[in-house]
């Protein structure tokens, strides 16, 4: 069974740096149909698209936050992670890490899911 | 940046039809879309139901569907149950450099 398990600091100061990191055991990381996701949901809010990986390396933002992101992966670990600068009380949020399927001709998002980690900002 | 619709609200009756919908303010929904749909509880992670318009995953249960309506996606779910009673989002790809977006979600209720 698949598991993926979020990790980081869960306070962070306003203008710093947010990390965390996704550990993914019990499947494969590297198959070239999985893309790892990260997804965010303020509290008592809906959810939001950060930005993919694939274990290759290649990656894609949300226009709305790409100018501070940055999604990066290590193969040898099973890990991916997350960074996002300059941060404000505005992402404060639980953090979801999340695997992504290309089937071909379908796309199947989130079908493991991490428990969330909640990354509050706030000095 | 696309925004991606979904009723706020919705009520149904334990045992009733219900359609929650998905619009997308490009214009009307497609396959190509690939529309994705989760349900989310109360202090828990969402989880998928629905992915690329009408497949269901092994967990999904069978009173769940996915479908194209009137140019939106389309979430039915026939004989709900009060287990059914949570938030429902749905996602679309919008665009060309894997620029995926979250509506809003929907709050169903089971009365």
């Amino acid at each position: 069974q698949l598991q993926l398990q979020e990790s980081g600091p869960g306070l962070v100061k306003p203008s710093e740096t947010l990390s965390l990191t996704c550990s993914v055991s019990g499947g494969s990381f590297t198959s070239s149909s999985y893309y790892w996701v990260w997804i965010r949901q303020p509290p008592g809010k809906g959810l939001e698209w950060i930005g993919v990986i694939h274990y290759s390396g290649t990656t894609y933002y949300s226009p709305s936050l790409k100018s501070r992101v940055a999604i990066s992966v290590d193969t040898s670990k099973n890990q991916f992670s997350l960074k996002l600068s300059s941060v404000t009380a505005a992402d404060t949020a639980v953090y979801y890490c999340v695997r992504s399927v290309d089937y071909g001709a379908r796309w199947g998002i989130g079908d493991y899911w991490g428990q969330g980690t909640l990354v509050t900002v706030s000095s | 940046q696309t925004v991606v619709t979904q009723e706020p609200s919705l009520t149904v009756s334990p045992g009733g039809t219900v359609t929650l919908t998905c619009a997308s303010s490009t214009g009307a929904v497609t396959s190509a879309y690939y529309p994705n749909w989760f349900q989310q509880k109360p202090g828990q992670a969402p989880r998928a139901l629905i992915y690329s318009t009408t497949n269901k995953h092994s967990w999904t249960p069978a009173r769940f569907s996915g479908s194209l309506l009137g140019g939106k996606a389309a979430l039915t779910l026939s004989g709900v149950q009060p287990e059914d009673e949570a938030e429902y989002y749905c996602l679309l790809y919008c665009g060309g450099a894997q620029l995926w977006v979250f509506g809003g979600g929907t709050k169903l209720t089971v009365l």
